[in-house]
This record gives structure tokens, sequence and C-alpha cells, in this order.
């Protein structure tokens, strides 16, 4: 069964405290994997598209890599604006493009 | 202005009320979606349209109707709305069936 699994499922950083949230996934035939960054009561926004093992995508403090079986999100030097909770999701199996989201890790970048 | 629009932002509603929710995008793209999110669920996948005459059920379509007015329009409806659909509703879009699904604002649906 494909799944995607997120950890932490909350982070509480010091602004300008590095970490890293993790993704892994279970889905046969990986055809991308999707970062998202989400602020209460909004819409998902669009932050990265890995596809393949070994790929790296960077976005100001951002930096998102990808392994054959997980995805990390590194967050360098984070601001208290960087919090957010971010997901991460890929297209299941067959043609039908669904995506299978995590349940998010919550972060909180205290001043 | 937004690319993925969504109507109304809330709403709350009774019982057994009939609830439209209705999404516009100007992205030109063929491919619209409807989730829901609960606390510590995520994102489940509604009902998806390929394009005005491709309609197909999500994960949990139960309880849930839509409708493919033009390729940029995609409505949800609850027939009969009941407590257990409060959440908030999100609407998305995508061009091909690998590319990133761009979300609306999302909905915030109460049914009392």
């Amino acid at each position: 069964e494909d799944q995607v699994t997120q950890s932490p499922e909350a982070l509480r950083l010091q602004e300008g405290e590095s970490s890293s949230l993790n993704c892994s996934y279970t889905v046969s035939g990986l055809r991308g994997l999707f970062w998202y960054r989400q602020d209460p009561g909004k819409g998902p926004e669009f932050l990265f598209t890995l596809y393949s093992a070994g790929e790296e995508k960077e976005k100001e403090r951002l930096k998102a890599t990808l392994t054959k079986k997980e995805s990390f999100l590194h967050i360098t030097a984070p601001k208290p604006e960087d919090s957010a909770t971010y997901l991460c999701a890929v297209p299941g199996g067959g043609a039908t493009n669904k995506l299978i989201f995590g349940t998010g890790t919550l972060l909180a970048v205290q001043p | 202005d937004a690319d993925v629009t969504q109507t109304p932002r809330n709403r709350i509603t009774k019982t057994g009320k009939r609830i439209m929710l209705e999404c516009s995008q100007t992205k030109g793209h063929d491919r619209m979606y409807w989730y829901r999110q609960d606390p510590g669920l995520g994102l489940r996948l509604i009902y998806y349209s390929f394009d005005v005459k491709d309609i197909n059920k999500g994960e949990i379509s139960d309880g849930y109707s839509v409708s493919r007015q033009a390729q940029a329009k995609f409505s949800l409806s609850l027939e009969s709305a009941i407590p257990n659909q409060t959440a908030l509703y999100f609407c998305a879009t995508s061009q091909g069936p690998t590319d990133t699904q761009y979300f609306g604002p999302g909905t915030r649906l109460t049914v009392l």
C-alpha cells in the first residue's frame, strides 16, 4: 500500500537553530515527491518537486533532498516566519496522479 | 489575483442542508481536485476530474457529488450535510499526471 510518513509530528526550534524534517515513502515507481508549506487556515503552498534520488533543491533557508526511500527538508538558521506545517506528498500508483499526503510536521520557530 | 479561488471561504450550516462549494482557476490546467483536511488525518481526496467529461471518485466520495461546469470551474456539493463533514475543503489543479498540484485558499465548513 502506498504510504507517506512524516516525522517528527511537531518541532520547536530557537531562531537560528538548524534542523531537518523527514518524509519517508512507500510507493511503487516514484514519480515525484512534493513539499508544501501550509500556514494555519490557508491552502498548501508549493515549495519543491524532486524526481530522482540524489536530487537537491534550495529556496532561501530551505533545502530538500531525496533518496530512494525518504526525503529531508533541511532548514538552515530558521526565522520565526518559517513557522508553519510542512507537508510532503507523492503520486500514488496508476495514472490518476492522486497525491498521497503525509500528516505534516508542525514547525514552530521561537525568537 | 489568485490563480485558484474558492467560494465561500467560510460557511456554517445545519444538518440536512444542501451545500455547494465552488472552485475557479485561471491556470489553464485540465485537472482539478477536491480534498478535505481534518486534524491528524491530513489531506484526503474526495473527487478529481481530468477534463469536463471525466470525473472520478477519490478515497472518501460518499456523501459528496461534483460538477465540472467548464475547464476552469469545479464544484463540490454536499447533498445533505452532516456534522462529520465539518472540515477544511481545498480545491487543487494540475496540468499533467506528475505535475505540481496548486491549491486554493480553502473553505472552512462547519455543519451543526
